[in-house]
């Protein structure tokens, strides 16, 4: 069981869009649709952003969204505002009730 | 709204087993799965495992061997054991309720306790 794989930074401007990737394998991302993706600000826990690929919990806006293709999984953030600087981080269901995270991303908004 | 408080020592000797108790108010433990998630200082978040509260059990194939959950129902409390800790397992361990069908995903987390493995 490897950890996905995700950039370890990416930057934007504000109003920019950007995506982050997670890559996994045919035995976790490739396979499942059960990828969520969470947001952590220096200091604080996660928060769940999206879940099964492409659903928003209540209350997290319509600015987040997922996405899959084969074994690589992506958020995309748009409109990007100086509260979206945090580490994010994807996760999937991993077979035989495993679930493995990716290593985090670390979003600067310039 | 539920809320997950994590509680334990924040600092254990090499070797010695690691004992933390999630309290969870504002709602049941029960019909739920609830979850350990553990980060080392700067490094990615790594699942433990998951119990729900029939006493099922799924471990992380790397820390099954050392680790052990339980919970309590009249207390509403989750509890989770790591054996022979070295400095390896020094992070921040967090309670997480879920994941549960069909989300599968981790919904609510506590505000995590540092554990320092250190003689």
């Amino acid at each position: 069981q490897s950890a996905l794989t995700q950039p370890a930074s990416v930057s934007g401007s504000p109003g920019q869009s950007i995506t982050i990737s997670c890559t996994g394998t045919n035995s976790d991302v490739g396979t499942y649709i059960l990828v969520s993706w969470y947001q952590q600000h220096s200091g604080q826990a996660p928060k769940l952003l999206i879940y099964e690929g492409n659903k928003r919990p209540s209350g997290v806006s319509d600015r987040f969204s997922g996405s899959k293709s084969g074994n690589t999984a992506s958020l995309t953030i748009s409109g990007l505002q100086a509260e979206d600087e945090a580490d994010y981080y994807c996760c999937s269901y991993a077979g035989s009730s495993t679930w493995v995270f990716g290593g985090g991303t670390k979003l600067t908004v310039l | 709204q539920v809320q997950l408080q994590e509680s334990g020592p924040g600092l254990v000797k090499p070797s010695e087993t690691l004992s933390l108790t999630c309290t969870v108010s504002g709602g049941s433990i029960s019909n739920y799965y609830w979850s350990w998630i553990r980060q080392p200082a700067g490094k990615k978040l790594e699942w433990i495992g998951r119990i729900y509260t029939t006493g099922t059990t799924n471990y992380n194939p790397s820390l099954r061997s050392r680790v052990s959950m339980s919970l309590d129902t009249s207390k509403n409390q989750i509890s989770l054991k790591v054996q022979s800790m070295t400095a390896a397992d020094t992070a921040v361990y967090y309670c997480v309720r879920g994941p549960f069908p069909p989300a599968m995903s981790f919904e609510s987390w506590g505000q995590g306790i540092l554990v320092t493995v250190s003689s």
